[in-house]
């Protein structure tokens, strides 16, 4: 298996910008996650799913942000409008049991906003 | 709220050292807890899970321990290697199962040749 496969690598873009962040979880896996890592706050976990459907998004910073799993395959994280201060690398994990095994997290988006 | 603490934050050290990283966390009411790598510019990877009813697990030179009642895990990295510099975080799930999970801040080691 590829492992968790993220999309773009890098994003550089404008405030004010509609940004969307890609990700496909290994196959089989039942949780998705979609976090965020910056010097200052560490990781967070912004939203959550199991079985496509999101069970947590308390982690979502405003209503800017927005994520959806249309199938156990793909996910889309969503920021419109961008502002600089959503400048952080953006991870999406999966796994198959979200209690009792190890996370897989994929390479990242670095996201920029000017 | 539970926290989870890495102290310090850096270290670094010459090649051959036994080294040992430390994770504090409030709520001793934990599932799980795992230890994590992440080298520059890549995403985590899960060297160890710990449930709570474990007290160790080991892999090859890595060895990491959970103290609940304490609240504490420490990980053991024997005889290190320049290839072992990276940072190492630790994150632990509540006792539900279907908490978040709360990472710590990482350590970055450097393991100097």
């Amino acid at each position: 298996d590829a492992g968790v496969i993220q999309s773009p690598r890098h994003e550089v873009t404008e405030m004010g910008q509609e940004v969307t962040l890609r990700c496909k979880p290994i196959s089989g896996h039942n949780s998705l996650f979609w976090y965020r890592q910056t010097m200052m706050r560490g990781l967070e976990l912004l939203i959550y799913f199991n079985n496509n459907v999101p069970i947590d998004d308390s982690g979502m910073p405003e209503d800017r942000f927005s994520a959806k799993m249309p199938n156990a395959s793909f996910s889309t994280l969503k920021i419109q409008p961008s502002e600089p201060r959503d400048s952080a690398v953006y991870f999406c994990a999966s796994t198959p049991n979200y209690s009792n095994e190890k996370l897989f997290f994929g390479s990242g988006t670095q996201l920029s906003v000017l | 709220k539970q926290e989870v603490t890495q102290i310090p934050a850096a270290l670094s050290v010459p090649e051959g050292e036994n080294l040992v990283l430390n994770c504090s966390f409030t709520d001793s009411a934990i599932y799980n807890l795992q230890w994590f790598r992440q080298d520059p510019g890549k995403g985590l990877t899960s060297l160890l899970l710990i449930q709570s009813s474990q007290r160790e697990q080991t892999s090859g030179r890595l060895n990491a321990s959970l103290d609940k009642s304490s609240g504490r895990s420490t990980l053991y990295i024997a005889a290190s290697q320049p290839g072992d510099s990276a940072t190492y975080l630790c994150a632990v799930i509540g006792r539900g199962g279907s908490e978040k999970l709360v990472f710590g801040k990482g350590m970055k080691l450097t393991v100097n040749p």
